[in-house]
């Protein structure tokens, strides 16, 4: 139901945007979610907006780098990821919080993209 | 923030083992609190949500409980499909915080 794109090998310092198109539910409905996971590592949660998009939050480790948002319209969610470091390198999840109430857990997931940050 | 600690990091156990993973929060987080599984190179799925709930098409082996800081899930008689890693994640506050993981590997 949900489909990342967008990741890549970018350089220290470069940007990217990632994408996540929905498909098969009521997107504009749902607040929606980035986490990621470094190689090896455990799941790290990076941004929430909700459904309007007028509600945004950002992990420290990303805020004032990262930008998250939302295009109903087109059923789409996106990351703008500026600054980036080595430690960014992750593959990334978008993933849908499908409860009326905002209760901040997530099903579904997109299977995830794979950001390369390195020189 | 809210830290998530689980434990073990790591269990090994047999197919048909009752096996049971513990989570704790640094804070009381009431029952926001939910459960999943991840399978390598997979995404992760939600199994348990508002700290005991069945996640729908998740099979009734898995069970959780509790609230405030201490929170069980529970596989009742292990299958082969249940060896993965699971992760706890408080759903009480931002920023949302998750467990390490406790990866159950077959014995």
């Amino acid at each position: 139901q949900l489909v990342e794109s967008g990741g890549g090998l970018v350089k220290p310092g470069g940007s990217l945007r990632l994408s996540c198109a929905d498909s098969g539910f009521t997107f504009s409905e749902y607040y929606m979610t980035w986490i990621r996971q470094a190689p090896g590592k455990g799941l790290e949660w990076v941004s929430y907006i909700s459904s309007s998009g007028s509600n945004i939050y950002y992990a420290d480790s990303v805020k004032g780098r990262f930008t998250i948002s939302r295009d109903n319209a087109k059923n789409s969610l996106y990351l703008q990821m500026n600054s980036l470091r080595a430690d960014d390198t992750a593959v990334y999840y978008c993933a849908g919080d499908l409860t009326v109430v905002s209760a901040k857990w997530f099903d579904p997931w997109g299977q995830g993209t794979l950001v390369t940050v390195s020189s | 923030d809210i830290q998530m600690t689980q434990s073990p990091s790591s269990v090994s156990a047999s197919i048909g083992d009752r096996v049971t993973i513990t989570c704790r929060a640094s804070q009381a987080i009431s029952s926001w609190l939910a459960w999943y599984q991840q399978k390598p190179g997979k995404a992760p799925k939600l199994l348990i949500y508002a700290a005991s709930s069945l996640q729908s098409g998740v099979p009734s082996r898995f069970s959780a409980s509790g609230s405030g800081t201490d929170f069980t899930l529970t596989i009742s008689s292990l299958q082969p499909e249940d060896f993965a890693t699971y992760y706890c994640q408080q759903a009480n506050s931002f920023p949302i915080t998750f467990g390490q993981g406790t990866r159950l590997e077959i014995k």
